[in-house]
């Protein structure tokens, strides 16, 4: 069975300092991953997907498939990056989303 | 251009109401899916369309809950004789082409429903 754990519901950290949001999965096979994110009163949005291996707004993350794995790290994290962080994925045969609960991220000045 | 859009944005049923949720993906998409989030979860699957074919309702919770997209466009959610624990948001998401992973899919605001 498919499953994402994202094991902080909040996590609280003061401008300037680097941010790391978990997830981890389960799945047997090679899933794609992904991060959305939803600020205040706006609607879910795609961050970053790890097949892109880009940075957006200087977050990035790497697939471990070791570990099974997909953090969301941001070296400097800015008051604006406060939001509602999804981890999801995504088996390579189908197209749903599998969301975990999300990790509430506080930056505060 | 225009996102997604869901109407309503709030939607309050007593118990027992039939409703009927509204999502108008952005225009072209072929792909349309439903999500369910409850209140402090993430979204969950609830069923997928590509043009008018509803190829996938798994993540239906019941057969209380029918969905449709007729036109290959508009879709509309309905929920019979709701329940309490329907109460949640409602989100919708559209892609480009044919649900492959790759896809990115752009979601409407959601509609609230609580269930009296």
């Amino acid at each position: 069975a498919q499953r994402v754990t994202q094991p902080e519901k909040l996590l609280s950290v003061f401008k300037g300092a680097p941010v790391e949001l978990k997830c981890n999965y389960s799945y047997s096979g090679s899933p794609e991953l992904f991060w959305y994110v939803q600020y205040s009163r706006q609607r879910l949005q795609l961050l970053l997907r790890h097949i892109s291996r880009e940075s957006i707004k200087g977050f990035t993350a790497d697939l471990n498939k070791g570990e099974t794995s997909f953090h969301l790290k941001k070296p400097f994290a800015q008051e604006e990056d406060s939001a509602m962080y999804y981890c999801a994925l995504n088996p390579n045969s189908g197209y749903a989303l599998n969301f975990g609960k999300g990790t509430s991220l506080l930056v505060t000045p | 251009g225009a996102g997604v859009s869901q109407s309503p944005r709030y939607k309050v049923a007593k118990r027992g109401q039939d409703v009927a949720l509204r999502c108008d993906p952005i225009s072209g998409h072929v792909s349309l899916f439903w999500y369910q989030q409850a209140l402090g979860q993430g979204p969950e699957f609830l069923t997928y369309f590509q043009n008018e074919a509803q190829l996938d309702k798994s993540g239906l919770p019941s057969d209380r809950f029918f969905a449709e997209r007729p036109e290959g466009s508009v879709s509309t959610l309905k929920i019979q004789r709701t329940q309490q624990e329907d109460s949640a948001v409602y989100l919708c998401a559209s892609s480009l082409s044919g649900g492959r992973p790759k896809d990115t899919q752009y979601f409407g605001p959601g509609t609230r429903l609580t269930v009296l």
